[in-house]
């Protein structure tokens, strides 16, 4: 357990539904962090939170809608996705900037998402 | 060319060896570097960073650096079956930013 969890665990999805992702950190950071994992290729950073400020959008599509109300908590907003955007979508966090060992970022379990 | 690179392996050792992973990038001004191992269907796991030149040993895992060379590598010691996972190396961009390898596929057999 890392502090960082996420809701819900797998989610299937039609191409025409909306649907959330939830992460939410406990350990008092301050950087929040959505990150794509898809088979074969390596860990892509989408989006960074940093003091609730969106600090980096890695040209990500318009169909993945950020949103961080404050320090603790983050969400992905999901609408109109396409097959290829399956994938396992990971949240983290960290507290930049102090030191190296505070700019670890630690990681949440995880949402396995299908997009039928 | 990739800012991170590793062979994705597999890399085979047998139980109670020293498996070696490595790691290149291409940033040279990069200053910060993460180990992470993750498990199949599981999130990456801090396992280790380092920022000085040379060697950082914690347990049974030792991270090294050559910045000159621009490669980062992790042993790790007396390998265990449990130790088979996906290790991925990352770089730390601009305090906030990490770019990943691909990862390296390692089996441990007993």
């Amino acid at each position: 357990e890392t502090g960082v969890t996420q809701t819900p665990r797998h989610l299937v999805m039609g191409m025409t539904n909306k649907k959330s992702l939830k992460c939410e950190q406990h350990l008092g950071h301050n950087a929040m962090y959505w990150y794509k994992q898809s088979a074969k290729k390596p860990l892509e950073l989408m989006f960074v939170y940093s003091l609730e400020e969106r600090v980096e959008n890695n040209s990500v599509p318009s169909r993945f809608s950020p949103e961080c109300p404050n320090s603790s908590h983050l969400f992905l907003h999901l609408h109109t996705l396409q097959p290829e955007d399956s994938a396992l979508y990971l949240c983290a966090s960290s507290h930049p900037g102090l030191a190296v060992d505070t700019d670890t970022q630690y990681f949440g379990p995880g949402t396995r998402l299908t997009v039928l | 060319q990739k800012e991170v690179e590793q062979n994705s392996g597999p890399l085979s050792v047998p139980e109670g060896a020293i498996a070696s992973l490595n790691c290149t990038y291409s940033d040279r001004g990069s200053q910060s570097f993460f180990w992470y191992r993750q498990y199949s269907g599981k999130s990456p796991e801090l396992i280790m960073f380092i920022y000085s030149n040379g060697d950082k040993e914690d347990g049974r895992f030792t991270a090294q650096l050559n910045k000159a060379s621009q490669y980062v590598s992790l042993l790790i010691r007396d390998s265990q079956p449990s130790d088979s996972a996906t290790y991925l190396c990352a770089v730390l961009r601009d305090t906030d930013k990490l770019i990943f390898g691909t990862g390296t596929r390692l089996q441990v057999f007993p």
